[in-house]
């Protein structure tokens, strides 16, 4: 068990520039969550997958998010033409097991600033 | 929809005072409750969490929480504060009643920084 890992651990971009970000999770663990925390607050759910599945979004995921995890494995969040009120720091969870057993784990996060 | 208020945004303590961090939550139906610690520049870590079991839950750290239906809370509390306490701690709901294929996402408060002071 080597932990939840996200890649990059920082990313400085341009408006209107692309970005993607990684996610490997726990090996075995058959959903992954990702959310995004701002300055000062809280982390928000953005989008969900159980094995290779897309079976949440929120909101806050405009049509400028696009999120994927092909053959349940490692995940990818990208954004395009980001705006500089993409920057946050986004962090992937990874969990397996029965509800009340579930534990969600997080990686170190990609914190994302936009010029 | 569920939510989660913690009380205070900055809490400090000398150390080896006792530690408490409050979280209410609001639902009709109790839900499963966190608490998570973010150390700067990291992600966060489970402390420990309540899942309808016993009301007083004892996690990593020395933390422990109280899951109080009539109060709807579940504080945080470490009897002494340890230098290595600073950081950011954040409470969590998850609603108890999902179905198997629903997303468990976490509601997250908007957090606590503990200081302890030397």
């Amino acid at each position: 068990d080597t932990g939840v890992s996200q890649d990059p651990r920082h990313k400085i971009t341009k408006r209107g520039q692309n970005v993607t970000f990684r996610c490997d999770p726990i090996s075995e663990h058959n959903r992954l969550y990702w959310y995004r925390q701002t300055l000062g607050q809280g982390p928000e759910f953005l989008t969900y997958f159980q094995n290779e599945a897309q079976l949440e979004k929120s909101r806050l995921l405009s049509d400028r998010f696009s999120a994927e995890r092909p053959k349940g494995s490692f995940s990818t969040l990208e954004i395009q033409r980001t705006e500089q009120g993409d920057s946050a720091m986004y962090l992937c969870a990874s969990s397996s097991g029965r509800f009340r057993e579930e534990t969600q784990y997080f990686g170190p996060g990609t914190r994302l600033l936009v010029l | 929809a569920q939510s989660v208020t913690q009380l205070g945004s900055h809490v400090s303590v000398s150390e080896g005072a006792l530690v408490l961090l409050r979280c209410n939550y609001s639902s009709s139906v109790p839900p499963y409750l966190f608490w998570y610690v973010q150390y700067p520049n990291q992600g966060l870590q489970l402390l420990l969490k309540y899942t309808s079991a016993a009301t007083l839950v004892k996690g990593i750290n020395g933390f422990e929480a109280e899951f109080k239906k009539s109060e709807t809370s579940f504080h945080l509390t470490k009897p002494s504060a340890h230098m290595r306490d600073a950081a950011e701690y954040f409470c969590a709901v998850i609603p108890s009643y999902l179905s198997s294929g629903s997303a468990r996402q976490l509601t997250f408060g908007s957090g606590t920084q503990l200081t302890v002071l030397p």
